[in-house]
């Protein structure tokens, strides 16, 4: 089955403690990218990623990391969370940049 | 950079009636236009796609239609039925920044039976 996954699906952190939160797709795509979702603003583009190597900065890039040392992996990295980065994350897969995209099911992300 | 508005950002219809959502776009280079079905709990699917290069395009009951001189894209939605209720969000890429899709900021549509 086709799907993008992403862990955890929840989880619940202090400021400053480092994360990473996984992405996987097995659907053999070239570019995947990240979003944060919050109430009244859509999703917001934090990277994404080309290919394996190549990534960019989307429009609300401060305060997280990504690598695409894989085809198939793309995680989101944390370095010193902050309260403001609570929020609903999803990870996306395409084919390409511009076609129909594959989304995760989530990740619910609090820092206290 | 690419600003999408989206309206209305609640519709409440009828079962069977049909609904519309708006969105519009500021940069004329766009030139991809998905829309999203986000159901409670789970990530976006896009449910219908459409590229500058058409003006309308139809997939059973949901149609977008693109009006690229009035930068504006719209989806139909017609004969609703309950489990067309979720959140739509339409979204806009540019040509020139490959990768980039910015979205609009959603509409709740409820399906009333």
């Amino acid at each position: 089955e086709a799907q993008v996954t992403q862990n955890p699906r929840y989880l619940i952190t202090v400021t400053g403690k480092k994360l990473t939160v996984t992405c996987s797709q097995n659907m053999n795509h070239e570019y995947m990218s990240w979003y944060r979702q919050d109430p009244g603003l859509g999703l917001r583009q934090i990277y994404y990623s080309m290919n394996v190597e190549v990534t960019d900065k989307g429009d609300v890039p401060e305060g997280y990391k990504v690598s695409r040392k894989e085809k198939r992996n793309f995680p989101l990295i944390l370095e010193s969370p902050s309260p403001n980065q609570t929020s609903l994350y999803f990870c996306a897969s395409s084919l390409s940049g511009q076609g129909g995209a594959f989304f995760g099911q989530g990740t619910r992300l609090t820092v206290v | 950079g690419e600003n999408v508005e989206q309206h209305p950002s609640t519709l409440s219809v009828q079962e069977g009636d049909s609904a519309v959502i708006k969105c519009t776009y500021s940069d004329s280079a766009s030139n991809y236009f998905p829309w999203y079905k986000q159901e409670l709990g789970k990530g976006p699917q896009l449910i219908i796609d459409i590229r500058s290069n058409v003006g309308e395009k139809k997939d059973q009951r949901i149609a977008v239609t693109l009006n690229k001189t009035a930068k504006h894209f719209s989806l139909h939605i017609t004969e609703t039925q309950p489990e067309d209720s979720a959140v739509y969000f339409c979204a806009a890429s540019p040509t020139d920044s490959w990768g980039k899709l910015q979205f609009g900021a959603g509409t709740q549509v409820v399906v009333t039976p």
